[in-house]
């Protein structure tokens, strides 16, 4: 157990709607990465936050939206869902520059 | 042409056998991870390196800065080493978001 909870575990959903996927970091740990796996693109960054101003920006969509809270708890919205946006998403914390600890991940499918 | 290339991309061992993955990468770097993911999707953390060697049970994980190059030893193989092992490097940089190979599939049989 990494410490990183993300919640929920599954999520299905059809195409268009919008979802919310939650990431609590470990305890002191300021920093919060999404990710994103899906089968053709492997593992890919999203964005980071650190103590709640988002820090870098990867291969995120614009109908994708995250945001870290006071409590370090951080949010990803994806809205006017697509198949093609069905994956694997991970949030990751980090106590240091490089370490990183992962979440169990929330699996999106989209039909 | 990837920031961090991995071979090989599948690999069928018997139990008991020495494997090694190898990981490239053309990008300046402050550290590079070896990564697990299992069948059921999540991913534990291995190593992670700035240089040298590291090693924990049978697994030995080496890095070459100079050569840019990384490689990922298992020894006395086991079919429960089964699992999708992908190498990680973090940019220079503040935010050191992490680039992914594409992962090993490694099945060990008994």
């Amino acid at each position: 157990d990494s410490g990183v909870t993300q919640t929920p575990k599954h999520l299905i959903t059809a195409t268009g709607q919008r979802v919310t996927l939650r990431c609590s970091p470990r305890s002191g740990d300021l920093s919060v990465y999404w990710y994103q796996q899906s089968l053709d693109q492997g593992l890919q960054f999203l964005i980071q936050y650190y103590n709640g101003e988002e820090r870098a920006k990867g291969n995120i969509l614009e109908r994708f939206s995250a945001q870290q809270f006071p409590d370090l708890h951080s949010e990803l919205n994806l809205s006017s869902l697509e198949l093609g946006d069905s994956a694997l998403y991970f949030c990751a914390s980090s106590p240091t520059h490089n370490e990183q600890f992962f979440g169990p991940g929330t699996r999106l499918t989209v039909l | 042409k990837n920031e961090v290339e991995q071979s090989p991309q599948n690999l069928t061992a018997q139990e008991g056998e020495f494997i090694t993955i190898n990981c490239s990468y053309s990008v300046g770097i402050s550290a590079l991870h070896w990564l697990q993911q299992h069948p059921g999707g999540g991913i534990v953390s291995l190593f992670m390196l700035s240089s040298g060697k590291k090693k924990h049970g049978r697994l030995i994980a080496t890095i070459n800065i100079q050569e840019k190059h990384s490689s990922l030893h298992i020894t006395a193989s086991h079919p429960r080493d089964s699992a999708v092992y992908i190498c990680a490097v973090n940019h220079l940089g503040a935010a050191r978001q992490l680039t992914f190979g594409s992962g090993t599939q490694l099945t060990v049989l008994p």
